[in-house]
């Protein structure tokens, strides 16, 4: 089993809003990834978390707030987001760092959430 | 640092034929890992296929091969007998860095368009 899992699917929110994003995966992976995607673009790495502590945050504004409540969950707090904002976000786990060893660091997507600031 | 090149934007195929996707690299790594991943119009990033640098066989996955030719720096994805559903946007990437502070670097990417 490979899946991670998104919630919302598709968020709209406002400039003053505060909204979450959730991504779950019960696979054991110790490393877990927020990446942001516009259209036709690769995607640009935000955060990483790795044993629940981060490891990288790639200069990411401050209206963009990851926590890492347990191994198995990620959220990424949004407040105050501008329409430049308007992306995909991907959640992504990693297989190396796992409980059971082995794997080939192979990084397994969720769905993503379209997320629209208007 | 490293990097990925894809240099076709797009690519047109009929339908069962074979496909190459390119993808060269570039590393003064000894040790690296490289991946191929599939994104629909759904947006979903699905693993297709992974490469080690060390692995004396070329990766296969199903219809999915990769022409892994480590002097020229390069590993092209093969989807042999092409479908419909392999309409899709692929990219390659590359991981950077270790353990906890591991990435992905990835290509611009390939749209590929399987015609009827």
């Amino acid at each position: 089993d490979t899946e991670v899992t998104q919630t919302p699917k598709h968020l709209v929110m406002g400039m003053t809003n505060k909204k979450s994003l959730k991504c779950e995966q019960h696979m054991g992976h110790r490393a877990m990834y927020w990446y942001k995607q516009k259209a036709k673009k690769p995607p640009e790495l935000m955060f990483v978390y790795s044993y629940e502590k981060l490891s990288i945050n790639e200069s990411v504004p401050s209206r963009f707030s990851p926590e890492c409540p347990n191994s198995s969950l990620l959220n990424l707090h949004l407040h105050a987001l501008q329409p430049e904002d308007s992306a995909l976000y991907l959640c992504a786990s990693r297989d190396r760092l796992a409980r059971i060893p082995g794997g080939t660091d192979t990084q397994y997507f969720g769905p993503g959430t379209r997320l629209t600031v208007l | 640092a490293q990097k990925i090149t894809q240099t076709q934007p797009g690519m047109f195929v009929q339908e069962k034929e074979a496909v190459t996707l390119d993808c060269t690299y570039d590393t003064s790594d000894q040790s690296y890992g490289l991946f191929w991943y599939k994104q629909p119009s759904s947006g979903e990033m699905i693993f297709l296929i992974y490469q080690g640098s060390y692995d004396e066989q070329n990766a296969t996955e199903g219809r999915y091969s990769l022409n892994f030719q480590k002097a020229r720096k390069s590993a092209n994805l093969v989807i042999s007998a092409s479908q419909l559903g392999d309409s899709a946007m692929y990219f390659c990437a590359m991981r950077e860095g270790y353990q906890g502070a591991q990435k992905l670097v990835f290509g611009q990417g390939t749209r590929l368009t399987i015609n009827p």
